[in-house]
Formats: structure tokens, C-alpha cells, sequence
């Protein structure tokens, strides 16, 4: 199975809410990250998360952990047509300035 | 600023031909990272350089990749031959040497290899 696991598709209508889910296996990481990539574009850092933290609000995101269960999402509130996008989950699995581990992508498409 | 910059955007071409994709990190970022997204998947680890050094290549698929960074600026990732696997995305990445463990890395637009 793979260590990092996202639903591939959402579709919201605009000023809705979007929730963006995440689940991984490994519990060693420092960071999680969430990566946003608009099309033609590169992976675009959204936010991030410290591991001992529940809860990170920037603006009209909010990153919720939930290390007992490994679940990490991404709400985006009073979603826009321009937040259609990919969005990945990403893991540092404690190494520090190594690798992240990302899932597959979840597609946000956003109907106006 | 300018942002990590990769080319060519796109590529194609035939199995066992040889590709060569670049990548010119971030100035000053002595970390520079490869992945690649196969269609569909995971964006998956390629190799980590500091400096001109593999820090990590373990994700590396096969000895038919070799990447360089010599001189420690920029990179480059070399397919030969090239097999129709090998297609997808490559992605570069490069982020600062910081005493946190605190990783933003910056990522390129890519480039979209084919192989037919």
C-alpha cells in the first residue's frame, strides 16, 4: 500500500467549503506539508503544519492533524473558481532537509 | 527572485534515445532534489544533492539515470536509453542549508518527458 494517501478528485461549488484529506502510515514526520500545483505550473508550498500541533489558520485555510488516527486535512474556506487546482499531501518522515514523501495528488475542481 | 527554472518544458522522444533535462535551482540553495510523477501517481523521490554531493539517491530508478550537479549550481538528469516507463513528469526542487528541520523546498514547473 502506499505510504501517503489521498482521494483523487473533489468538486465543490464556489463559496462552498472544500476538505481535502490525507492519510499516512508513517508517524516519525516533523512537517507535513500542503502543496498546491495550478495547471502548467510547479508545486507551490500552501502551507505547512508542525507535528505537534492540531490546528494551523491561515487566512481561508485551515490544516487540521490528527496524529492518533494520521490524518492530516486541508479546509478551504469560501472556496474560489481560482483554487481549482492539485493538491498535495507531503511528509518529511523526520528527515531533516531530505526527501518528502507525497501522495497522489487530489484534484480540487471548483464549479462557479 | 527568480524561481528554480528547468528545461526543456517538454521532451519526446523515442525509446532508446538519450534525454538530458536540466535543472537551475534557487541561487544559493545548496540543496537540490529530483522527482518524478508518473500520470496519476505519487510525485516520487528521485535523488538529493548538497552542493555538488548525492546526499540520497536512493530513489533513483535504475543505472540508467545519471544526474550531476557540477560545481554545486545546477543539474542535470540524464536518461540513456530511454524506456516508455520512463515518462512523466520530473520535477526539481532546491531549499536552503537551515539548522531547523523546517524543509521548504521550491519546485520548478517541471519538465514533461514522453518516450514513445
Amino acid at each position: 500500500g502506499e505510504d501517503v494517501e489521498q482521494s483523487l478528485f473533489l468538486s465543490v461549488r464556489e463559496g462552498d467549503s472544500s476538505v481535502i484529506n490525507c492519510t499516512y502510515t508513517d508517524s516519525s514526520s516533523t512537517y507535513l506539508y500542503w502543496y498546491k500545483q495550478e495547471p502548467g505550473a510547479g508545486l507551490q508550498l500552501l502551507t505547512y503544519i508542525f507535528s505537534n500541533m492540531d490546528m494551523k489558520q491561515d487566512q481561508r485555510l485551515t490544516v487540521l492533524l490528527n496524529k492518533k488516527d494520521k490524518h492530516l486535512s486541508l479546509r478551504i474556506a469560501d472556496t474560489q473558481t481560482g483554487d481549482s487546482a492539485i493538491y498535495f499531501c507531503a511528509l518529511d518522515r523526520g528527515s531533516t532537509l531530505g526527501r518528502l514523501y507525497f501522495g497522489r495528488g487530489t484534484q480540487l475542481t471548483v464549479w462557479p | 527572485e527568480a524561481g528554480v527554472t528547468q528545461f526543456p518544458s517538454h521532451s519526446v522522444i523515442e525509446k532508446g534515445q538519450t534525454v538530458t533535462l536540466r535543472c537551475d535551482p534557487i541561487s544559493g540553495h545548496d540543496n537540490l532534489y529530483w522527482y518524478r510523477r508518473v500520470m496519476g501517481k505519487e510525485i516520487k523521490f528521485l535523488l538529493h544533492f548538497v552542493k555538488e554531493s548525492k546526499q540520497d539517491e536512493s530513489g533513483m530508478p535504475n543505472n540508467r539515470f545519471l544526474a550531476e550537479r557540477t560545481g554545486g549550481t545546477y543539474s542535470t538528469l540524464k536518461v540513456q536509453p530511454a524506456e516508455l516507463e520512463d515518462s512523466g513528469v520530473y520535477f526539481c526542487a532546491s531549499s536552503q542549508d537551515r539548522d531547523s528541520s523546517y524543509n521548504e523546498q521550491f519546485f520548478g514547473p517541471g519538465t514533461r518527458l514522453t518516450v514513445l
